[in-house]
């Protein structure tokens, strides 16, 4: 079955960086691709989705990247403000189905004053 | 258009009581999801309805557990007998397969078992 890594589990960055979050997944027939934004007590909410059609996708100051060739897939955030601090999750489809995901484990970020 | 609505939010219960969850979807959204979530972990996908047919059940999903959508609107996850642990997060979401079948999760549902 489908498998997600995320990496790293926890990152810390000053205000104002960058920050990149890394994916990997398993099959190579999963062709949908969400990022979820998780504060705490609240469930996850979606900030950025790619299929695999697309080899990025740009929303502000939040962008994905995908390689389907390595089978990765990145979340990239710019001038990270404190509200940004959250776990982030990554996810893949289930193979080409579109009704179920695989999620990650989650990446904490802190956003450093 | 509303949320994904949860309820309770919280639920504290002694082991070996039963519990109920109740989820509303986002009108129109015909699939419904439930997934759990523990501490420092993703969510783990439990089941799921296309309109009221249950067409998949994890094997998380133990004999305890059972999920109704009987009219294809709300469902609810019941968890019998409960255990120490079942205590988690358990999530619902929804989403629309004509409208890219992007899933949208509610605000969950917190279950200690004490």
């Amino acid at each position: 079955g489908e498998n997600v890594e995320q990496h790293p589990s926890t990152l810390s960055v000053q205000e104002g960086d960058s920050a990149v979050i890394k994916c990997t997944y398993s099959d190579s027939a999963s062709n949908y691709f969400p990022w979820y934004k998780q504060e705490l007590g609240k469930g996850p909410q979606l900030i950025i989705d790619i299929r695999s059609n697309v080899g990025e996708k740009k929303d502000q100051r939040i962008a994905v990247t995908l390689n389907k060739t390595a089978k990765h897939f990145s979340l990239h955030i710019t001038e990270t403000q404190p509200e940004d601090s959250a776990v982030y999750f990554c996810a893949a489809s289930m193979g080409n189905r579109d009704d179920k995901i695989i999620f990650g484990k989650g990446t904490r970020l802190h956003i450093l004053p | 258009d509303t949320g994904v609505s949860q309820d309770p939010r919280h639920k504290i219960t002694k082991r070996g009581q039963n519990v109920t969850f109740r989820c509303d979807p986002i009108s129109e959204h015909n699939r419904l999801y439930w997934y759990r979530q523990t501490l420092g972990q993703g969510p783990e996908f439990l089941t799921y309805f296309q309109n009221e047919a249950q067409l998949e059940k994890s094997r998380l999903l133990s004999d305890r557990f059972s999920a109704e959508r009987p009219k294809g609107s709300f469902s609810t996850l019941e968890i019998q007998r409960t255990e120490q642990g079942d205590s988690a997060m358990y999530l619902c979401a929804s989403s629309r397969p004509s409208s890219g079948n992007t899933i949208y999760f509610g605000e969950g549902s917190w279950l200690t078992v004490v």
